[in-house]
């Protein structure tokens, strides 16, 4: 019930195209969900962040889509450029301030 | 510039050996926080700080251990009794828990030769 589960494991997306990254969860606790971008080498950076009382949170090309009934939220990154190949995490948080449940993590390639 | 730095950026250990790898603030953040990465996996909690001479165990604290002498630093030492300590390792800071923003320094890699 801890787990937030993603998907998919890697994506490889033509430069324009949209890139779409989905995360699951078990726990209705969960009331925090952001999103992470590492490039390699680097440490993670916070890219957007939703809390369940709204269903979309839209920021530059990024939009995080979230459905609480069906404990669900994804990234989507229009417009995708090569600068976006990135591995993306998303998490989750309930309640504890110092805690968050990380995804496996997307590795994301954008063709030229 | 405000940040967090680690070092050093690459680490190789003997087997048997203790290291102790550095993670320094200047951001004025309460909290601090140690993950582990692994390829394939999220970032997992190793020990966290709210607060100077405080600090919690994470999820993998077993074969670690930190202090929190002073509020810009938060060293981690990686001991003998870690089973498998070959992996990437991500210091965090942040004005107040997670539900706030993160700022991540650069890794240390860690390698047991």
């Amino acid at each position: 019930q801890q787990q937030v589960k993603q998907s998919p494991q890697s994506l490889i997306v033509q430069k324009g195209g949209i890139s779409i990254i989905n995360c699951a969860y078990e726990n209705t606790a969960f009331d925090y969900f952001p999103w992470y971008q590492q490039f390699p080498g680097k440490g993670p950076a916070l890219l957007i962040a939703i809390r369940p009382d709204v269903s979309e949170k839209k920021e530059g090309r990024f939009t995080i889509s979230f459905n609480k009934s069906a404990k669900q939220f994804s990234l989507h990154i229009m417009d995708s450029q090569p600068g976006d190949s990135a591995t993306y995490f998303c998490a989750a948080s309930k309640g504890s301030n110092y805690q968050l449940i990380w995804g496996a993590g997307t590795k994301l390639i954008i063709k030229p | 510039d405000g940040g967090i730095t680690q070092s050093p950026k690459y680490l190789f250990r003997k087997e048997g050996q203790n290291v102790t790898l550095s993670c320094e603030q200047n951001l004025n953040h309460d909290a601090m926080y140690w993950y582990r990465q692994d390829p394939g996996q999220g970032l997992r909690l190793i020990y966290y700080s709210q607060i100077v001479n405080d600090f919690q165990k994470g999820d993998i604290a077993e074969g670690y251990s930190v202090s929190r002498e002073k509020k810009e630093s938060f060293p981690l030492t990686v001991t003998s009794a870690q089973k498998n300590p070959t992996a990437f390792y991500l210091c965090a800071s942040s004005i107040q828990g997670m539900r706030t923003e993160a700022f991540f320094g650069q890794g240390t890699r860690l390698t047991v030769v």
